[in-house]
């Protein structure tokens, strides 16, 4: 089946820092999302791109399609940044549910 | 912008008793989706649902599930019996039907949390 793979599966930044998350997933996704979810679990969509590069704010999504990969990187991370980052993998079926992976979990220290 | 709810936010209930979650998706969506995040684990899709038929299904869609949306109102999660492993976070998600092959977004509810004791 579907398989995405999230790295690191943690991070530990200094207030200021820069993360880079990563997602590799198994076969050729037609969207990738990056959502946030917070500690008492419910979901914040950041960023939807299928392919190329785009920004929001502090946050920039790279997927290569072709090579069955993205990147989220969020710069200059506040301590508001702490949670999990879930990369979610849109199906190559017509009705594109996801495919999540396990999520890389923020700590942002002062 | 657009929000998707869901009624209620937890729910305990008895091994083998019948349990309904709710889902009021974004008003002018047609497709909706309902996904199992076990706690400390990934989330994995359950099933989709369109035009009042199950389109997509995975293995975790146990026969003792089902989900319907009678007459346009809420997109519905029945699990009769439910059982001790059904104990998750239940997140249903809507988006805008296809077009031009290009997806729409999916926009996430908050979850039930349900435990079965």
């Amino acid at each position: 089946g579907q398989q995405v793979q999230q790295s690191p599966a943690s991070l530990v930044l200094q207030e200021g820092e820069n993360a880079e998350l990563q997602c590799n997933f198994s076969s050729t996704a037609t969207r990738l999302q990056w959502f946030y979810q917070r500690p008492g679990g419910s979901l914040v969509s950041l960023l939807s791109n299928p392919s190329g590069t785009k920004h929001t704010g502090r946050l920039t999504s790279t997927t290569v399609t072709k090579e069955r990969r993205g990147s989220l990187h969020i710069s200059s991370s506040q301590i508001t940044d702490s949670g999990t980052y879930l990369c979610a993998m849109g199906s190559n079926t017509g009705y594109q549910n996801f495919y999540f992976g396990k999520g890389t979990s923020l700590t942002v220290i002062p | 912008g657009p929000k998707v709810l869901q009624i209620p936010s937890h729910q305990i209930i008895d091994m083998g008793q019948m349990v309904t979650l709710n889902c009021d998706p974004v008003s002018n969506h047609l497709y909706f989706y309902w996904y199992k995040q076990i706690l400390g684990q990934q989330m994995e899709f359950l099933v989709n649902f369109y035009n009042g038929k199950v389109m997509e299904k995975s293995k975790l869609f146990k026969d003792q599930f089902s989900v319907e949306r009678p007459d346009g109102s809420y997109f519905t999660l029945k699990i009769q019996p439910t059982a001790l492993e059904d104990s998750a976070v239940y997140f249903c998600a809507s988006s805008l039907a296809l077009r031009g092959g290009r997806p729409y977004e999916q926009y996430f509810g908050p979850g039930t949390r349900l435990t079965v004791l």
